[in-house]
């Protein structure tokens, strides 16, 4: 199997930064996806291929990825921030969609 | 800008159909985007359902191949998705998506919009 391991939760002060981690345990590792869902409403695409930003995204959103890790920071973090976010990947198939647990952000 | 809009009932019995379709506006379903389907129980985690090209092409979850289709309408501009056999355990809300989508070498398959969203619930 596929998996993807997310914490379950993340607690950040406004404006200071949060990394939210996802452990791919499978080679090769493809390419991550993290999607940010506020309550009540559908996720939003907030960023992709592992780095890139979409339109309209604020850029205090980024994306890294070392090893089996990948990583999405939000610097200079807002109230409005406050949501729940899922990391996302193929399998080594490539057309298999895997997501992660999701995290839980909250802003203090 | 692309408009997904889910519709269905919101009621379905188990061992019965779930049938659902989204509207496509905004955008043509004829372009190079792929459309998916995704569901969320109440209170838990995403679930990638299925991903369908207009031309034909379609990729399911390995854990729902066997109860699910899901095909493109280009006249009607939609597309749909038909789970069977439901249970209780396929309560949930119902997104549709449009994929990106690209498998030759390099893989990427992630969804760039989303419907709002149906909420199916599963019960007698």
């Amino acid at each position: 199997s596929y998996d993807l391991t997310q914490p379950p939760s993340v607690s950040v002060s406004p404006g200071q930064t949060a990394r939210i981690t996802c452990s791919v345990d499978a080679l090769p590792k493809q390419y991550a996806y993290w999607y940010q869902q506020r309550p009540g409403l559908a996720p939003v695409l907030v960023i992709y291929k592992d780095t890139e930003r979409p339109s309209g995204i604020p850029e205090r959103f980024s994306g890294s990825s070392s090893g089996p890790t990948v990583t999405l920071t939000i610097s200079g973090v807002q109230a409005e921030d406050e949501a729940d976010y899922y990391c996302q990947s193929v399998d080594s198939s490539g057309t298999h969609v895997v997501f992660g647990g999701g995290t839980k952000l909250t802003v203090l | 800008q692309v408009h997904l809009q889910e519709s269905g009932p919101g009621l379905v019995k188990p061992s019965e159909t779930l049938s659902l379709t989204c509207a496509v506006s905004g955008q043509s379903i004829n372009s190079g985007y792929y459309w998916g389907w995704i569901r969320q129980p109440p209170g838990k985690g995403l679930e990638w359902i299925a991903t369908a090209y207009h031309a034909g092409s379609t990729y399911f979850n390995p854990s729902l191949t066997s109860r699910v289709t899901i095909s493109v309408d280009t006249s009607k501009k939609q597309f749909s998705l038909n789970l069977s056999s439901v249970t209780a355990a396929d309560t949930a809300v119902y997104y549709c998506v449009r994929s990106v989508y690209y498998g030759s070498g390099i893989y990427y398959h992630y969804f760039d919009s989303w419907g709002r969203g149906t909420l199916v619930t599963v019960s007698s």
